[in-house]
């Protein structure tokens, strides 16, 4: 069975860094892209970060380009996105997922349950 | 950027009715279109891909339509588990885009 586990979610202050983990089990990992999406509390998905299969491309969100870096270990099956320099705004349940393709943007069809963020003082 | 506009936000259908969710791409994006249920307290669920193609294990009941700009997700006769939220998502380009959501309720 495919499944994605996040953690690293937590409570930070403003101005602060978090890293978030997702392991992978249950399919060949270094052959799919990956992307993070969240989810602020009561809003609709919002898509981060995509990391290609041999990790050669990242894409991010205007949002969070120059804050937050997307990374993954084939070798250990983990997906990671670090984020510095939180804000308010990026309070929310950040989903790992798997996209159907390798290397191309495409659609999501394995998520994880999820990691909550809260950013707040 | 890609805006993808869903209608309505808002959609009460009856059991077993037929439920006609919208998607609206600022511009072209071909058929790379992808549609998602999420119920409460769950992660979403891919239902369709490709604007038309259903994903694994995903009921007949369920198909989409359109290409480019217009795209359809039609519930052909409701049950009481299909009462979510729906959301389409556009990955013809970066950044990859989702539509608001359309919340289908029981009328």
């Amino acid at each position: 069975e495919m499944q994605l586990l996040e953690s690293g979610g937590g409570l930070v202050q403003p101005g602060g860094s978090l890293r978030l983990s997702c392991a992978a089990s249950g399919f060949t990992f270094s052959s799919y892209a990956m992307s993070w999406v969240r989810q602020a509390p009561g809003k609709g998905l919002e898509w981060v970060s995509a990391i290609s299969g041999g990790s050669g491309s990242t894409y991010y969100a205007d949002s969070v380009k120059g804050r937050f870096t997307i990374s993954r270990d084939n070798s250990k099956n983990t997906l990671y996105l670090q984020m510095n320099s939180l804000r308010a705004e990026d309070t929310a349940l950040y989903y790992c997922a798997k996209e159907r393709g390798t290397n191309r943007a495409n659609a999501v069809d394995i998520w994880g349950q999820g990691t909550m963020v809260t950013v707040s003082s | 950027e890609i805006v993808m506009t869903q209608s309505p936000a808002t959609l009460s259908v009856s059991p077993g009715e037929r439920g006609t969710l919208s998607c609206r791409a600022s511009q072209s994006v071909s058929n790379n279109l992808a549609w998602y249920q999420q119920k409460p307290g769950q992660a979403p669920r891919l239902l369709i891909y490709g604007a038309s193609t259903r994903a694994t294990g995903i009921p007949a009941r369920f198909s989409g339509s359109g290409s480019e700009t217009e795209f359809t997700l039609t519930i052909s006769s409701l049950l009481s588990e299909d009462f979510a939220v729906y959301y389409c998502q556009q990955y013809n380009y970066w950044p990859i885009t989702f539509g608001q959501g359309t919340r289908l309720e029981i009328e």
